[in-house]
């Protein structure tokens, strides 16, 4: 069974810094595309980043580009998120999904449950 | 960048069965993937490219997509099906996702 477990999330000041952890199990992470996917309180989904199966390529959306780096690492089945100069308006609950490709784009057949990133004084 | 559009609530009656719309420019030339999302919960697959389910997916969720308009169609609705609706599609151009905003369906 496929399984994506989200953790790192909290509350953290304007301009602070919060890197996220997804866990994975169940498939061959190595040969998976990744994905974070973000909503805010009561908003719609947002994508934000991804990175291909090897990390050889990344996206990031504008609203995130230059203050988020997404990683991964394949020997310990994780991705990471690494979120810096947070601003308000990037509350939201985190979604780390995974993508039927080796590299970006298609569409997300399995997500993790979410974890929550407050930004504020 | 791409934008796609949908209803953003529809209602329907048990029994029945219910169109969600995803609307785009030409979105007939590109793949389309739908999401339903309870409260509470995380997003989860119903259809993709167009009209594939995932395993697990009742048959009674279908897709179509030509021209400027994608649908998702759920026959026989049950009080389950009650959620929020994306629809999705990557830009090849850009390597962007985009999401609709969503469509909040609710069985009367």
């Amino acid at each position: 069974e496929v399984q994506l477990v989200e953790s790192g999330g909290g509350l953290v000041q304007p301009g602070g810094s919060l890197r996220l952890s997804c866990g994975a199990s169940g498939f061959t992470f190595r040969t998976s595309a990744m994905h974070w996917v973000r909503q805010a309180p009561g908003k719609g989904l947002e994508y934000v980043s991804a990175i291909s199966s090897n990390g050889g390529s990344t996206y990031y959306a504008n609203s995130v580009k230059g203050r988020f780096t997404i990683s991964r690492d394949n020997s310990k089945n994780t991705l990471f998120l690494q979120m810096g100069s947070l601003r308000p308006e990037d509350t939201a609950v985190y979604y780390c999904a995974r993508g039927p490709l080796v590299v970006l784009g298609g569409y997300f057949d399995h997500w993790g449950q979410g974890t929550l990133v407050t930004v504020s004084s | 960048s791409y934008v796609v559009t949908q209803p953003p609530s529809v209602s329907v009656a048990p029994g029945q069965t219910a169109s969600i719309t995803c609307g785009g420019n030409n979105i007939g030339s590109e793949s389309v993937h739908w999401y339903h999302q309870k409260p509470g919960q995380a997003p989860v697959l119903v259809v993709y490219n167009d009209g594939d389910r995932p395993s697990g997916i009742p048959e009674r969720f279908s897709g179509s997509n030509s021209g400027n308009t994608a649908t998702l169609t759920i026959s026989r609705v049950e009080a389950g099906d009650e959620a929020d609706y994306y629809c999705q599609v990557w830009d090849s151009s850009s390597d962007d996702v985009v999401f609709g905003g969503g469509t909040k369906l609710t069985v009367l």
